[in-house]
């Protein structure tokens, strides 16, 4: 199986800052890599598909990028809004398989 | 609304047996690829199964192999999950995710999973 591990959890920013949240998979996965954000007590909501194309109605300010074996999700510039734990997903081969999440906190 | 709604979780024995269902509206249910994910308390997410547009095609966890069922049935836009001998470890909230359709070549998840249920929570317990 494809083991995904994503750094660094948890993360503690402040409102304004930029976010890098990093995911790395045990082999090649393309860009068959997906982010999803979860708050809690609610479903996953996908952000970022096929390793950096913007979700539809996702604000501008999350990005993704990478391939291979290494991504990163970026929030350009973190709201108050964005308190969550994240997700990657490989979906390049059964089982799919996710990263174990990242909690991201305002500092 | 795009809307997937799963029902069947509750109380059940270990070594018991229960069927989820999940059903969607607003989408093209019969176009997209449908999945079940699992979250433990407290813990990450976890892909259970994965069934194609059709029916024809499905995928497993080696941790449910043998012991669930994935199903669908696109005239009624609904998706099932047979899950038996259940243990402790399959404590879990379920829900029910679709993806959209993907380009030749590439996988059913391609595009991520971009409709989602609210879950719903199976608890094994003696």
């Amino acid at each position: 199986d494809i083991q995904m591990t994503q750094s660094p959890s948890p993360l503690a920013i402040s409102i304004g800052e930029r976010v890098t949240i990093i995911c790395r998979a045990s082999e090649s996965i393309s860009s068959y890599l997906n982010w999803y954000q979860q708050k809690p007590g609610r479903a996953p909501k996908l952000l970022i598909h096929s390793a950096s194309s913007l979700q539809s109605g996702v604000p501008s300010r999350f990005s993704g990028r990478g391939s291979g074996t290494h991504f990163t999700l970026t929030i350009s510039s973190l709201q108050p809004e964005d308190v969550a734990t994240y997700y990657c997903h490989q979906s390049f081969t059964t089982p799919w398989t996710f990263g174990q999440g990242t909690k991201l906190e305002i500092k | 609304d795009v809307q997937l709604v799963e029902s069947g979780g509750g109380l059940v024995k270990p070594g018991g047996s229960l069927r989820l269902s999940c059903a969607g509206s607003g989408f093209n249910f019969d176009t997209y690829n449908m999945n079940w994910v699992r979250q433990a308390p407290g813990k990450g997410l976890e892909w259970v199964s994965c069934i194609g547009s059709s029916g024809r095609d499905r995928y497993y966890a080696d941790s449910v192999k043998g012991r669930f069922t994935i199903s669908r049935d696109n005239a009624q836009k609904s998706l099932y999950l047979q899950i038996n001998t259940l243990t402790a470890e399959d404590t879990a909230v379920y829900y029910c995710a679709g993806g959209p359709p993907t380009p030749p070549g590439t996988t059913y998840q391609y595009y991520g999973m971009d409709v989602w249920g609210q879950g719903t929570t199976v608890i094994v317990s003696s």
